[in-house]
């Protein structure tokens, strides 16, 4: 079974400043890795994805995220962040027949001026 | 093109009452899901179609059922609604580069 976890519930992050959100899975095979942003009352949008091939994943919106299987983990980054930013975060994975998502409980960004 | 579209966008409802959410994509995506949404458990799988004339269960299929009868329409049926089924339900579909899409969403409320 395949199982997500976002460690960071909540992230305070001041405007201009870098940050990094946390996500870890858990899997005996393959997986195809993903974030998703979802701005209040409204639903989830594409930031990035994983499926093969390098590593680093460029995503919309100056976000990227590594992929790092000894880990275990897909962190995703930012180097800069502004008040738009503001929104939760949601890691998934999706592994084996990649006919199943799972995503984790999910981070909310809160940007500060 | 409009993507997913979910009707209704909320609704209150009596318990032990039977309701429907409807999902409608123009994509023409194989595959179709259908996720609650929970404050502090982020998105849980109730049901998924890999193609019309297919579907197979998620994570919290209880209390729910679904059907596929063409391509573009994945409904989701609850068929005597109970106080825990309150929460907002998304319906997605996924694209062949294995890309979601996700619906508005429907705010349901079960008194």
């Amino acid at each position: 079974a395949q199982s997500v976890t976002q460690l960071d519930s909540q992230v305070p992050v001041f405007e201009e400043a870098p940050v990094e959100l946390r996500c870890n899975y858990s899997s005996s095979v393959s997986v195809y890795l993903f974030w998703y942003v979802q701005y209040p009352n409204q639903g989830l949008q594409l930031l990035l994805k994983y499926l093969s091939g390098s590593t680093l994943v460029k995503g919309i919106n100056g976000f990227e995220a590594e992929f790092n299987k000894s880990q275990t983990s897909f962190h995703l980054r930012k180097p800069s962040v502004h008040i738009s930013d503001t929104a939760e975060y949601f890691c998934a994975v999706s592994a084996g027949n990649f006919n199943k998502f799972y995503f984790g409980s999910g981070t909310k960004l809160n940007v500060k001026p | 093109i409009a993507g997913i579209t979910q009707a209704p966008t909320s609704q209150i409802l009596a318990a032990g009452r039977r309701m429907t959410l409807r999902c409608t994509q123009d994509m023409r995506h194989n595959a179709m899901y259908w996720y609650r949404q929970d404050l502090g458990l982020g998105l849980r799988l109730i049901h998924y179609s890999n193609t019309a004339g297919t579907t197979g269960k998620g994570e919290v299929p209880d209390g729910y059922s679904v059907s596929r009868a063409n391509t573009d329409d994945f409904p989701l049926t609850l068929a005597s609604a109970v106080p825990s089924q309150t929460s907002v339900y998304f319906c997605a579909s996924k694209s062949s580069t294995d890309t979601q899409y996700f619906g508005p969403g429907t705010r349901l409320t079960v008194l």
